[in-house]
């Protein structure tokens, strides 16, 4: 089966400085990965996501993530945290669901705290 | 495109009423996706739509919950018999034929007194 493991629930950085949030992987073929945000009071939103094409993926607001297959990581970074950057992130695994279609399989969040 | 739309955002209930949440996909959209998120945990998938066919629903959906798309538009969840352990966060979302992106709606949070 398809997992994702988050391994920060936390993380708190200050302005300007580098973003790290490390995310781990199982699954049982090639996956199809994903980084989603989650703003208070708003819906979820996609930041990137990985489909075997290039191992380095470029997403939104800066945002880029590694897949790296001899470590199951897909750890999502920024070279500069804005304050507007503070939110739940979620490392997403895709599985393959009856219908033929792709179901979502979520890891747990890391609450990402920007300070002045 | 007005995004995923879901109503009410907040609902509060006593133990035992029965509730109903609305969700409007994104209209050329024809996957329909109903997830569930507590307090400090991710998403957790609950049932799948392909227009009006519920092709699949998670073990998390127990006899107390139905979910409908009766003409492949918008989607009902209905939970009967509110526990205190319902209370979450039940999110929607939608996706094109063959796409794998999802777009989630904004949520309706459910408080079961």
């Amino acid at each position: 089966a398809q997992s994702v493991t988050q391994l920060d629930s936390h993380v708190s950085v200050s302005e300007g400085t580098p973003v790290l949030l490390r995310c781990n992987y199982s699954s049982s073929y090639s996956p199809s990965l994903f980084w989603y945000v989650q703003h208070p009071n708003k819906g979820l939103q996609l930041l990137l996501k990985y489909t075997s094409a290039a191992t380095l993926v470029k997403g939104i607001n800066g945002f880029e993530a590694e897949f790296k297959k001899s470590e199951t990581s897909f750890h999502l970074t920024k070279p500069s945290a804005h304050m507007s950057d503070a939110a739940e992130y979620f490392c997403v695994v895709s599985d393959r669901g009856s219908g033929g279609y792709n179901k979502l399989i979520f890891g747990a969040g890391t609450r990402l705290a920007v300070h002045p | 495109d007005t995004g995923v739309s879901q109503n009410p955002r907040h609902k509060i209930t006593k133990r035992g009423q029965n509730v109903t949440f609305r969700c409007d996909p994104i209209s050329e959209h024809n996957r329909l996706y109903w997830y569930r998120q507590t307090l400090g945990q991710g998403p957790e998938f609950l049932t799948y739509f392909q227009n009006e066919a519920q092709l699949e629903k998670s073990r998390l959906l127990s006899d107390r919950f139905s979910a409908e798309r009766p003409k492949g538009s918008f989607s009902t969840l209905e939970i009967q018999r509110t526990e205190q352990g319902d209370s979450a966060m039940y999110l929607c979302a939608s996706s094109g034929q063959g796409n794998e992106k999802l777009f989630f709606g904004s949520g309706t949070q459910l408080s079961v007194l």
